[in-house]
């Protein structure tokens, strides 16, 4: 009953190094989403990936790259990290038709990014 | 454009006395409304859905929500409060019209809802 993993959980860096979220799931979704949060801000999407082999920019995709490695894997990447970016990271799937009219996201536990 | 209004960022209540949260929407359409819960440090779960069925929408942990299309309303209540129930809760409208799938969902800010004994 894994749903949806992100690693890492907790990571800090300085201006300007780079890393990668990474996040799977479980449930043979078709869609994967990465979303920040941030207080009073509530969820705005980065980047979404409809179906394997594909990506798309979301919101606030600045700063951003992302790779939908396969129908499983979904990563995240911050090539030159700025403080701007210090947030809460979540990956969510779905179902790719379910999304317009459920709405069910499946999310992870989340990724605290802190940018020195 | 569709959007979402919370319009509380905190609420506090005591535990077994009535909780509402309100969110107000906007949409060109009729909208699929949703709220999210999210327990502290943990990822978002959903709650309940309304997607153009029974006005009166059940959901899990005795919460419920109601669609008033005349008010553009979907607030959350549930009769007694409970200590688990604190959390941040999350309105969320779907354009159905959305191009492209991924950008069908409009999160609101947030409500922290604190509950004390």
């Amino acid at each position: 009953n894994a749903g949806v993993t992100q690693t890492p959980k907790f990571q800090v860096l300085k201006t300007g190094q780079s890393m990668t979220l990474q996040c799977a799931q479980d449930m043979n979704h078709n869609s994967m989403y990465w979303y920040r949060q941030d207080p009073g801000m509530g969820l705005r999407l980065i980047y979404y990936s409809a179906s394997e082999g594909t990506t798309d920019k979301g919101e606030v995709p600045n700063g951003y790259n992302v790779s939908r490695l396969n129908k499983r894997e979904f990563s995240l990447r911050l090539e030159s990290a700025a403080p701007s970016q210090t947030s809460v990271y979540f990956c969510a799937s779905s179902d790719l038709r379910a999304v317009d009219h459920t709405g069910e996201l499946f999310f992870g536990e989340g990724s605290r990014l802190t940018v020195l | 454009a569709q959007s979402v209004t919370q319009l509380d960022s905190h609420v506090s209540v005591s535990e077994g006395t009535p909780v509402l949260l309100r969110c107000n929407y906007s949409s060109s359409y009729s909208p699929s409304l949703f709220w999210y819960v999210q327990h502290p440090n943990k990822g978002l779960q959903l709650l309940l859905k309304y997607t153009s069925a029974a006005t009166l929408v059940k959901g899990i942990n005795g919460f419920e929500a109601e669609f008033k299309k005349s008010e553009t309303s979907f607030h959350l209540t549930k009769p007694s409060a409970h200590m688990s129930d604190a959390a941040e809760y999350f309105c969320v409208v779907s354009d159905r019209k959305a191009n492209q799938a991924g950008t069908a969902l409009i999160f609101g800010k947030g409500t922290t809802l604190s509950v004390s004994s």
